[in-house]
């Protein structure tokens, strides 16, 4: 089973700033990723899949990158509604699961 | 619009079986697989299983296998989810999920419902 690290735990930052996240996976997952924001009380959402595809109605300031095993979502400039907790998570082929990381919560410096 | 609306929160005692619905609406129920994602209080998500509604075929995860059961109701658009032996452990938020999004691929989660609080107290 493939198995998804993110890095760091936690990210303080202010508003305004750069926020760049890890995903790395234990083995290949080509660019088959995709990253979730979930907020408080809230189901997550889709922000990025096929590792640097924008979902519907995602803000340009979200991007997503990488290939293989090392995988990074940033947010360029962080909006008051960014600060949530974010998730990598793929699909295995063998045996067929879908697997998240443990994810990074994005918090106000 | 795609709406996936979930059955409200559950009060069991361990040992008890819940059973969680999601029904959908805005997409043909039969078109995409339906997941189920387990989050304890403050903790990650994890994946559970799945159906698929055109033929009811299911994928569990191992971790779940043998206590969860996944079900899908063609005939009122509906998913359900049942987990057995319930133990304070199980006591968590559950989110049913389906594709059928601006991604176009199986493997991700484009909608989600609302979430089901599902408490496992003596």
């Amino acid at each position: 089973e493939i198995v998804l690290t993110q890095s760091p735990a936690t990210l303080s930052l202010s508003p305004g700033e750069r926020a760049t996240l890890s995903c790395r996976a234990s083995q290949s997952v080509s660019s088959y990723l995709a990253w979730y924001q979930q907020k408080p009380g809230q189901a997550p959402r889709l922000l990025i899949y096929d590792a640097s595809n924008r979902a519907t109605g995602i803000p340009a300031r979200f991007s997503g990158s990488g290939s293989g095993t090392d995988f990074t979502l940033t947010i360029s400039s962080l909006e008051p509604e960014d600060f949530a907790v974010y998730y990598c998570q793929q699909r295995s082929n063998w045996p067929p699961a879908w697997t998240f990381g443990q994810g990074t919560k994005v918090e106000i410096k | 619009e795609v709406q996936l609306v979930q059955s409200g929160a559950e009060v069991k005692k361990p040992g008890a079986t819940v059973k969680i619905s999601c029904k959908v609406s805005g997409y043909t129920f039969t078109d995409y697989y339906m997941h189920w994602v387990q989050q304890a209080p403050g903790k990650g998500l994890e994946w559970m299983g799945l159906v698929d509604p055109e033929d009811g075929e299911t994928i569990y995860a191992e971790k779940f296998q043998g206590r969860v059961t996944i079900t899908a109701d063609t005939s009122t658009d509906t998913a359900y989810m049942e987990l057995s032996s319930l133990r304070s452990e199980d006591t968590a938020v559950y989110y049913c999920a389906t594709e059928g999004g601006s991604s176009h691929n199986p493997y991700y989660f484009d909608y989600w419902g609302q979430g089901t609080l599902v408490t496992v107290s003596s």
